[in-house]
């Protein structure tokens, strides 16, 4: 069936380096999408988002990066941060419903 | 602030004991969802709902009920709940036209 998936469920990086977080989708109709960052014991939080349509969306320190071609989505953060650990979902969305479909996560762990 | 507020946050409760998981948002969204996560799965949505009165399967819908009586409160109620419904729970809600879905705390139920 239709699936969004990230392609490793784990990722140790050193402070202060790039980070880069991969996701593959396949439904070719989805209308955005959306990376969230949860914390332990807490509730997804929204990151950034890009629409189909785009390939490219930059916020503060993370960038989102849409190749529709291939249905990979990445999301790159910036001198990683320890704060930046956290366990990353991409989600894609339906226009229709709003429904979100979601990965498995990937953790991110940031080494000091 | 925009607020989604679930209860209880931590329930153990016995196999078939009638349970409910409250959720409630002040942002007048008319978009609501469950969700459950489970390691490994991600997260799956239960049920949603686009609209007072309107309410839909999502993914995984068995043995989950919901209402949508009035726009803040979203519900999910649990008739006979299982072991295999041990899980962490959250509850969603976004504007119709938007981008930006806000998640609850979530609710981690334990079913014996």
């Amino acid at each position: 069936g239709e699936s969004v998936g990230l392609h490793l469920p784990t990722l140790s990086v050193q402070e202060g380096d790039n980070s880069i977080i991969n996701c593959a989708y396949s439904n070719s109709a989805s209308d955005y999408f959306i990376w969230y960052k949860q914390e332990s014991g807490k509730g997804p939080q929204f990151i950034i988002d890009i629409r189909s349509n785009m390939d490219k969306r930059q916020g503060q320190r993370v960038t989102v990066l849409l190749n529709k071609t291939v249905k990979h989505l990445s999301l790159q953060i910036a001198a990683t941060q320890p704060g930046d650990s956290a366990v990353y979902f991409c989600a894609d969305v339906r226009s229709n419903d709003y429904k979100l479909s979601f990965g498995a996560g990937t953790t991110v762990t940031v080494r000091a | 602030e925009a607020q989604v507020t679930q209860n209880p946050r931590y329930l153990i409760t016995v196999t078939g004991k009638k349970l409910t998981v409250t959720c409630s948002q002040n942002m007048n969204h008319e978009y609501m969802s469950w969700y459950r996560q489970d390691p490994g799965l991600g997260l799956r949505q239960i049920y949603y709902s686009m609209n007072v009165e309107v309410t839909d399967k999502g993914d995984v819908p068995e043995g989950y009920k919901v209402s949508r009586k009035e726009k803040r409160n979203f519900p999910l109620i649990l008739e006979s709940p299982s072991p295999n419904q041990t899980s962490l729970y959250f509850c969603a809600s976004s504007p119709r036209e938007g981008n930006t879905i806000y998640f609850g705390e979530g609710s981690w139920l334990t079913v014996v």
